[in-house]
């Protein structure tokens, strides 16, 4: 059973670019989150998606970042017009069920880097 | 309220024993155990559920107190493959899915 998948894993854009993330989670799992990790930092909370549906999404700045999981395919993390601020790995986690009570796994994260 | 971790850092020779406390404002409903070697994907430990259960495999056990709104996680017998940095996540409510991680602790085992 494949893990859950991110692509790309090291991503260069420039400053007003835009960048586009992937996850494909575990199969079988339908709940998908988004973390963001700056530098010798922790995991911030970004945004927790089902199928078609954003469910929370209280950690994800109000202008420029974006997020969907559709129904076919990957989730994606969008940033548009990139600033040096965002670079930062960002980790996707999939989890059978609503984490409260069940283990993420966690993907190898995309490094993101604003030149 | 992200989740306060102590110590932030704990240094040990193979063999020792180390404790990390996670102490959170807020009720909890339930609190996961992750560790991230550098430059690596978070690892899953294990989670503790609302009841003041104790959990534990091999040399890695955990300790959730609701009433404290406390987790503390004891690593026994140290190895090696210990170091990286730990975080706990805490759920507030059985209302909510997300995961507030917490400060982090990191652990470097030497030899």
């Amino acid at each position: 059973n494949a893990g859950v998948m991110q692509n790309p894993r090291h991503l260069v854009r420039r400053r007003g670019q835009e960048a586009r993330l992937r996850c494909s989670p575990m199969k079988g799992h339908s709940h998908v989150y988004w973390y963001r990790q700056l530098p010798e930092e922790g995991l911030k909370f970004m945004v927790y998606l089902q199928k078609e549906n954003i469910i929370d999404e209280s950690g994800m700045p109000k202008e420029r970042f974006s997020a969907e999981f559709p129904k076919e395919g990957p989730s994606i993390l969008r940033i548009q017009q990139v600033v040096r601020g965002d670079s930062a790995a960002y980790f996707c986690a999939s989890s059978p069920q609503g984490q409260k009570s069940y283990e993420q796994y966690f993907g190898p994260g995309t490094r993101l880097t604003v030149t | 309220q992200q989740p306060v971790q102590s110590p932030q850092a704990v240094i040990l020779r193979e063999g020792e024993d180390a404790v990390i406390n996670c102490s959170s404002s807020k009720a909890l409903y339930s609190v996961h155990w992750y560790r991230q070697k550098h430059g690596e994907a978070p690892v899953f430990l294990m989670i503790l559920l609302k009841g003041g259960e104790q959990k534990g495999h091999d040399k890695i056990s955990a300790s959730f107190n609701e009433k404290k709104q406390q987790s503390s996680l004891y690593l026994t017998a140290s190895q090696l493959s210990y170091s990286g940095t730990y975080f706990c996540g805490t759920v507030p409510t059985a209302n909510t899915d997300k995961l507030i991680f917490g400060t982090g602790t990191r652990l470097q085992v030497f030899p």
